[in-house]
């Protein structure tokens, strides 16, 4: 099975306006993390955001906040005010404790933001 | 913030030699450190775990001596690409964290093999 899901393969979203970025994940590890890196047509992987299992409110970085949903086991990502810069390649990823700390990335969602 | 280096950023070589990609911790010791492999339109897949001073642990169906891993200090681990073949061809790229469960995994900017 699958440990990161990304369902949506390419998104197109106007500049300045939200959109959001879905990843869902499985894992029976109490103790987890999850990230989003976003990565550019030079291939440079850069962290956005992260989010711990055990955190209680829903982790924001500047235009960049996650959307934690323990329950479900979601931990979609949500960026406002799009800006052309955002146009890259997005992936969530996790880290299990049990696992050695690993990073296990999702398939990545591609975002083009049009003007 | 914590600076990952990796050096080359892009090689071409021909098939049958061997190619090595350096990867440093600029600012911080890095006991574990981690590579990648991602083909194109694809996402990043873990190939290895290199460890300080011990052997690494590669990941299921990556062969051990094709890619070479040493790691020999706190700040720097190489990836060897023995006896290269085009289907080798692809994006490297390591990574490694300062200590701290909550801190991110820092990349380096990626090696693109092209074997010929």
């Amino acid at each position: 099975a699958q440990k990161i899901t990304q369902t949506q393969p390419g998104m197109f979203v106007q500049e300045k306006e939200a959109v959001t970025l879905d990843c869902t994940y499985d894992t029976s590890d109490p103790s987890y993390g999850l990230f989003w890196y976003k990565q550019p047509s030079s291939g440079e992987m850069i962290f956005l955001i992260y989010q711990g299992s055990y955190d209680q409110q829903n982790a924001t970085e500047g235009r960049y906040s996650l959307n934690f949903q323990k329950a479900r086991k979601s931990a979609n990502l949500v960026i406002s005010a799009s800006q052309l810069g955002d146009s890259a390649m997005y992936f969530c990823a996790m880290r299990e404790r049990a696992a050695g700390n690993k990073l296990t990335f999702g398939g990545g969602t591609r975002v083009l933001v049009k003007p | 913030g914590a600076v990952v280096s990796q050096h080359p950023s892009r090689v071409i070589c021909k098939s049958g030699t061997s190619v090595k990609i350096e990867c440093r911790s600029l600012d911080f010791q890095a006991t574990t450190m981690f590579w990648y492999r991602q083909f194109p339109k694809q996402s990043l897949m873990l190939m290895a775990t290199s460890n300080e001073g011990s052997k690494a642990t590669y990941e299921q169906g990556v062969e051990k001596d094709k890619f070479l891993i040493n790691h020999a200090s706190l700040t720097l681990s190489t990836l060897t690409v023995t006896s290269a073949h085009p289907e080798d061809s692809s994006f490297y790229i390591c990574s490694a964290r300062p200590q701290g469960d909550n801190s991110p995994l820092h990349f380096g900017n990626g090696t693109r093999l092209t074997v010929t």
